[in-house]
């Protein structure tokens, strides 16, 4: 199983939908949860932490559910610029590793 | 304040030949790595330093080396190119200490083709 798993998508949704991404991970111990965004041929940007308690920034709410040891993204309203590919980002307790998942893609249309 | 610069862009390599990809950043972080970015495989870790004159395997290092002589500069050098190592590469920098340890700051990237 991989340390970190995403649909790949593509996610095809129109301007002003609501949209959610999951990501699993397997690690029990992990304990730093992140999404980047990455546009075509640019690279990962940090769009937000993921805070155990759920958290939001603006039309983009985070939310951890660790029983079930999986990280969501909520995306409110999309707009044409939304569109990219979002990596999810696990760091497991007691290390610096970092591990990326390889990415959902997003597609909003008119 | 640039951020995380790499050079160059792009570059095509004949199998066998070296070079090394630059990468530099002005934010005083301690902590620096290389990626490397393949289709479906997501960004996997070469090799990564916490400081000036420390460095550390990530998990595909095989056919890379690295050095960390200053805090801003952080080369990583191909020794003998292969096409398996056909990819995009990103230099990271992140801070070791305080509420934003562990957000990770990329440059632009470099496209290696190894012919």
């Amino acid at each position: 199983r991989k340390e970190v798993e995403q649909d790949p998508g593509p996610f095809n949704v129109p301007e002003g939908a609501t949209v959610a991404f999951n990501c699993t991970y397997s690690n029990s111990a992990s304990q730093s949860f992140f999404w980047y965004r990455q546009d075509c041929r640019k690279e990962p940007k940090l769009l937000m932490s993921v805070y155990s308690s759920g958290n939001e920034d603006g039309r983009f709410t985070a939310q951890l559910n660790r029983a079930s040891q999986y990280i969501s993204l909520l995306i409110r309203d999309s707009k044409l610029s939304d569109s990219a590919t979002y990596l999810c980002v696990v760091r497991a307790g007691g290390g610096n590793k970092l591990t990326f998942g390889t990415g959902t893609q997003l597609k909003v249309e008119l | 304040n640039a951020g995380v610069t790499q050079t160059p862009k792009f570059q095509v390599l004949k199998t066998g030949q070296s070079m090394t990809l630059q990468c530099a950043q002005d934010m005083n972080h301690e902590y620096m790595s290389w990626y490397r970015q393949d289709p479906g495989m997501g960004l996997r870790l070469i090799h990564y330093s916490v400081g000036a004159g420390i460095t550390d395997q990530g998990e595909v290092p095989n056919g890379y080396n690295v050095s960390r002589s200053t805090t801003e500069d952080f080369p990583l050098r191909l020794l003998s190119a292969a096409p398996s190592q056909t990819s995009v590469y990103f230099c990271a920098s992140r801070p070791s200490t305080g509420p934003a340890t562990y957000e990770q700051y990329f440059g632009p990237g470099t496209r290696l083709t190894v012919t």
